[in-house]
């Protein structure tokens, strides 16, 4: 059954450090992946996605992520965090050839930025 | 930017009573679709909805829920009989092709039920 892990439920990081989250999925097949990110109050914004090719792929507000088919990952990265960044993370896969394409989510990871 | 849009943003109700929750898909979009997230925990999909009919849904989707398109804009989620474990923030998102394609989510729905 597709599954995805995020391990890391809570992380803090300093304004200006490096941040990774990670995510681990269980899929039979090649999987389309995402990222997406939530405000409070808010609902859920695609950072990025990764469906075939380069396996490092850019996304919004300074994010990027990298498949690793090896490891069943797909971490998300961004070399200098802003507090803005502080929000919730989630890691979700998508089905590939089926015609309803539903996501599934991993548990979320909260950022919280300290100054 | 076009966006998919919901209410209300929060809805209370009494235990038993119906609930509709509404939504504006992405107007070009074909495909739709409900989740929820249950305080705490993950968001796990509900059900799918494609040229006026269910293509898949979840084993949380059971009969008292339903789902409707009443015409060609809205998208809605019905919930028949409430109960305390339907408590939740529902989101609806839509989907413009086959394959891999992204979906949009809209701000979500925050049912209470008492």
């Amino acid at each position: 059954a597709q599954s995805v892990t995020q391990p890391d439920i809570h992380i803090t990081v300093s304004e200006g450090a490096s941040l990774e989250l990670r995510c681990n999925y269980s899929y039979g097949a090649t999987p389309y992946l995402f990222w997406y990110v939530q405000s409070p109050g808010q609902g859920l914004q695609l950072l990025l996605k990764y469906f075939s090719g380069d396996t490092l792929v850019q996304g919004i507000k300074g994010f990027e992520a990298e498949f690793k088919r090896s490891q069943s990952s797909f971490n998300l990265r961004k070399p200098s965090v802003h507090w803005s960044d502080a929000a919730e993370y989630f890691c979700a896969v998508g089905a590939v050839g089926g015609a309803t394409n539903k996501l599934i989510f991993g548990t979320g990871t909260l950022l919280a930025v300290q100054p | 930017e076009p966006e998919v849009t919901q209410t209300p943003s929060h809805q209370v109700t009494q235990m038993g009573q119906e609930v509709i929750l509404r939504c504006v898909p992405i107007s070009n979009h074909l495909y739709f679709y409900w989740y929820r997230q249950i305080l705490g925990q993950k968001v796990e999909f509900l059900v799918s909805f494609y040229n006026n009919e269910i293509s898949e849904k979840s084993e949380i989707f059971d009969d008292q829920f339903s789902v409707e398109r009443p015409d060609g804009s809205n998208f809605t989620l019905k919930i028949r009989s409430t109960k305390l474990e339907d408590s939740a923030m529902y989101f609806c998102a839509s989907r413009r092709l086959e394959g891999g394609d992204t979906q949009y989510f809209g701000p979500g729905t925050r049912l209470t039920v008492l």
